[in-house]
């Protein structure tokens, strides 16, 4: 079953410009994560936000999370050329166990 | 910066052959996941531990098999390989307790079965 949906599934966008990631999910969750993945290499944990969090920060990373909609947003300021890279959500439904959405391909533009 | 490995990252073989994709951690995590990914797609759970002699069928239906006998070691097997079985797969570990801590992942074994 498919739980997280990000949207867009590509986004291109030039060097110093800030990036928007969407996901949506269908069940109740206890947190929602994001996660990077660059070309031939395994996930990267971003950021965790719990169901009663809003949004969380990391360096330039923005998180927020609306359980009412079920969906939560990633942002990304001042994109660099090494952001380039798919990022996946992952909910957990509830369950011990995550699943992942068809992620974003985002590339950064020099 | 990984601490998770994967053996081999890449491997071609033909059809019939049986593989055993290896997968070791370092941080003495109970849980250990295998996933399988086709380019650009979502990834799939196929298999996963909470412990030693410990594991669980995941989502997706897979051919393939695993075993715990030791918590930081979670080889994955395929009796007798199919092109079907062309794909890439990730294994992953994270910390016991709670509800889904972060998960750490290896960089994957990219499998072509001829």
């Amino acid at each position: 079953s498919q739980q997280g949906e990000e949207d867009p599934q590509a986004l291109s966008i030039q060097e110093g410009e800030n990036a928007t990631m969407n996901c949506s999910y269908k069940t109740s969750i206890n947190n929602l994560q994001w996660y990077r993945q660059n070309s031939g290499r395994g996930l990267v944990h971003l950021i965790l936000i719990r169901s009663n969090e809003r949004e969380k920060h990391s360096g330039r990373l923005r998180v927020t999370l609306d359980t009412s909609k079920k969906s939560s947003s990633l942002l990304i300021t001042a994109s660099r050329a090494a952001d380039t890279a798919s990022y996946f959500c992952a909910t957990d439904e509830g369950a011990q166990k995550l699943v992942f959405g068809q992620g974003t391909r985002l590339t950064i533009n020099p | 910066e990984a601490d998770i490995y994967q053996t081999p990252r890449y491997l071609v073989i033909g059809t019939g052959k049986k593989i055993t994709l290896e997968c070791s951690q370092t941080m003495g995590h109970d849980k250990m996941y295998w996933y399988q990914q086709d380019p650009g797609m979502e990834l799939h759970l196929i298999h996963y531990s909470y412990g030693v002699n410990s594991t669980e069928k995941g989502d997706l239906s897979s051919e393939s098999t695993v075993s715990r006998i030791r918590t930081e070691h979670f080889p994955l097997t395929l009796e007798s390989a199919r092109p079907s079985h062309t794909s890439q797969y990730l294994c992953a570990s994270s910390e016991g307790g709670g509800y889904n801590q972060p998960q750490h992942f290896g960089d994957g074994t990219r499998l072509s079965i001829l």
